[in-house]
């Protein structure tokens, strides 16, 4: 079983639209989770980062972790064409150590 | 500040050719990672470097060697190309003492090995 396991889509929404990404883990161990979002031929970039659970919101995206389920999500609201991209979630069990574990990847497309 | 860069961007190889991947960061960061990126497998680790001087394993090292040469650069090496090695390879830096645990990442080596 992978430690992460994440939809790989394709998603396609229209612009505007409520847009949810979500990952699941096996790991109780994870503390620190993350969603990068990489643009095609890029690399991946930081987007929200968010330790042990509950929400945490920047903008448009809201980040929520559920660690009794182990589930986490990324929400984003009025999505734009600028959003099209592939979302990894990525997780950690600490920020000193040097192992993070990423999901497959989500590619969306937010069509105008 | 060019962050974090990788040469060469593209590269074809026959098996059993050798290469090396080249990965600089100008962050001052301790730690530096080599990922590969393939199609349903997300990202990763190959090795990590915590520091200068050190690597360890990831979770995919096998044919695979690194040199941590000084702070700023980290080496990937493929003594004898195979086609399964054919991937996006990425390279990232890190602070230790990061508050959100942020990887940044170079633009990627996109290897095909024939």
């Amino acid at each position: 079983q992978k430690e992460v396991e994440q939809d790989p889509g394709p998603l396609s929404v229209p612009e505007g639209a409520i847009v949810s990404l979500n990952c699941t883990y096996s790991n109780s161990a994870f503390q620190y989770f993350m969603w990068y979002r990489q643009y095609s031929r890029k690399g991946p970039e930081l987007l929200m980062y968010t330790y042990s659970s509950g929400n945490k919101e920047d903008g448009r995206f809201t980040a929520q972790v559920d660690k009794s389920s182990k589930y986490i999500s990324l929400f984003i609201r009025d999505s734009q064409p600028s959003d099209s991209a592939t979302y990894l979630c990525a997780m950690s069990a600490s920020n000193t150590g040097n192992q993070f574990y990423f999901g497959t990847g989500t590619s969306l497309t937010v069509i105008p | 500040n060019a962050g974090v860069t990788q040469t060469p961007k593209f590269q074809v190889l026959k098996t059993g050719q050798s290469m090396t991947l080249q990965c600089a960061q100008d962050m001052n960061h301790n730690s530096m990672y080599w990922y590969r990126q393939d199609p349903g497998m997300g990202l990763r680790l190959i090795y990590y470097s915590a520091s200068e001087g050190t690597t360890d394993k990831g979770e995919v090292p096998n044919g695979y060697n690194v040199s941590r040469l000084n702070k700023r650069e980290f080496s990937l090496r493929l003594e004898s190309a195979a086609p399964s090695q054919t991937s996006v390879y990425f390279c990232a830096s890190r602070h230790p003492a990061d508050l959100y645990n942020e990887q940044f990442f170079g633009p990627g080596t996109r290897l095909t090995v024939l």
